[in-house]
């Protein structure tokens, strides 16, 4: 496991964006996948997509293509996501999460301490 | 709604066991391993089962996992009131390659 670290929370008008960081401790995220969780109020976990920071890897939730950007930054230890033309119904915490998926071992072993986005107007 | 299901609810006594299934598909259980997690009020997620029937090093051996088919099951023996928490489980979808969580499951010590 590693210790992983989020931006802090976020207030955003209904069609801006907002851009959210996930670090991790200790050299940063090796060979490991890199994914993006939210929970809407009340709600279950929802999958929106990851990444392989050391190979460029990015998969994406269809639900979510052409809305959401996750990236990497040059030194591999800091992955962003950005969320555009936010609507009322994105309010959730956003969180971060190590390990690997795909098709074999699935699983997450470090999380992030989650991020706040509250979008109104 | 979820591909993977699992029930709303379970509850039990404290020292009885609770089991909570998560039924899915060929293209996902079927096919890939699975994971479940526990989230604890206002917390993150946390690893409890990998590999379907692995445990983490922390997690202690009252926590099982098990799947058959394209079902599978978290077992917690010897209930505890700090176990109370919401339980989902996680694999990849093959056909649509996505990472894919079940509803999740409200788990009640009694």
């Amino acid at each position: 496991q590693v210790a992983v670290l989020q931006s802090g929370a976020e207030l955003k008008m209904p069609g801006s964006s907002v851009k959210v960081s996930c670090a991790a401790s200790g050299g940063g995220f090796s060979r490991y996948a890199v994914i993006w969780v939210r929970q809407a109020p009340g709600q279950g976990l929802e999958w929106m997509g990851g990444i392989v920071p050391a190979f460029g890897m990015i998969n994406s939730a269809l639900k979510f293509q052409g809305r959401v950007t996750i990236t990497a930054d040059a030194s591999k230890t800091t992955v962003y996501l950005e969320v555009t033309s936010l609507r009322d119904d994105d309010t959730a915490v956003y969180y971060c999460a190590r390990g690997e998926y795909g098709e074999g071992s699935n699983y997450f072993d470090s999380w992030g301490q989650g991020t706040l986005v509250t979008v109104s107007s | 709604q979820s591909v993977l299901t699992q029930p709303p609810s379970v509850s039990a006594a404290p020292g009885q066991m609770v089991t909570i299934s998560c039924s899915g598909s060929s293209s996902n259980i079927g096919t890939n391993s699975v994971s479940w997690y526990q989230q604890l009020p206002g917390t993150a997620p946390k690893l409890v089962i990998y590999d379907s029937n692995l445990r983490p090093s922390d997690i202690p051996d009252r926590f099982s996992g098990s799947k058959s088919g394209t079902s599978a099951t978290l077992g917690i023996a010897g209930l505890q009131t700090g176990d109370e928490a919401d339980y989902y489980c996680e694999t990849w979808d093959s056909a649509v390659a996505e990472v894919i969580f079940g509803g999740g499951t409200k788990l009640t010590v009694l």
